[in-house]
């Protein structure tokens, strides 16, 4: 089982669709960030959230620590949205160090 | 924020050779990271790198085939060595900001071995 896990992995919306991508990870954090990954492979960093709810324009992301989960939604989505979303936590190494754990992403696909 | 680049974008080699990646960093940071992400796979860290230390390695990487230098506080190579099929992947670099909030990653060396 992986240690962070996204649904769905593969997502198709219609211009103006609101979006969610989900996150489940079963590893203990202290923040957990949200990216997005371009179709040429650059990655920008769009939240680190540890609580509570984050927004950042179109965007926002929640968490629940308890339950260990986490949501990005998209309002009014645009085919500008269309990339892969990838959530990541961090976690502590054997060697005392922190280090990211990814998930596999959710493809976003928005059609005009 | 931390702009970050990378050389080269991409690049195809054939077996056995090796490749060396760069990473640029536009401010000075403590800690740069190695990542790997296949083909359908999620990222991968393979080392942490700190100036004026050995690397970091993570579990399934082994210096040997990922050397990594890191001569400065914004600058770092990796080189993938001996390269086989297997070895295409993405290769990214990243950095965390000074209170460890932000990560920031490179563009992404996209590389596909013959």
């Amino acid at each position: 089982k992986n240690e962070v896990e996204q649904s769905p992995q593969n997502l198709t919306a219609q211009e103006g669709e609101f979006i969610t991508i989900n996150c489940s990870y079963s590893v203990g954090i202290s923040a957990l960030h949200w990216l997005q990954q371009h179709p040429g492979g650059g990655i920008v960093s769009l939240f680190m959230l540890s609580s509570g709810k984050k927004k950042h324009g179109r965007l926002i992301a929640t968490i629940n620590i308890q339950e260990k989960h986490s949501s990005l939604h998209i309002t009014a989505s645009h085919p500008r949205d269309s990339a892969v979303y990838i959530c990541a936590v961090p976690m502590i190494t054997q060697g005392g160090s922190e280090k990211l754990v990814f998930g596999k992403g959710t493809k976003l696909t928005v059609n005009p | 924020s931390a702009v970050i680049s990378q050389k080269p974008s991409r690049d195809i080699c054939q077996r056995g050779t090796s490749l060396t990646i760069q990473c640029q960093v536009d401010s000075q940071v403590t800690m740069m990271f190695w990542y790997r992400q296949q083909p359908g796979q999620s990222l991968t860290l393979i080392a942490t790198a700190n100036q004026g230390s050995e690397a970091t390695y993570e579990s399934g990487f082994v210096i040997d085939k990922f050397p990594i230098s890191r001569p400065n506080l914004t600058f770092s190579t990796l080189t993938v060595s001996n390269m086989s099929p297997e070895d295409s992947s993405i290769y990214l670099c990243s950095v965390e900001d000074w209170r460890g909030a932000e990560q920031y990653f490179g563009p992404g060396t996209r590389l596909t071995v013959t």
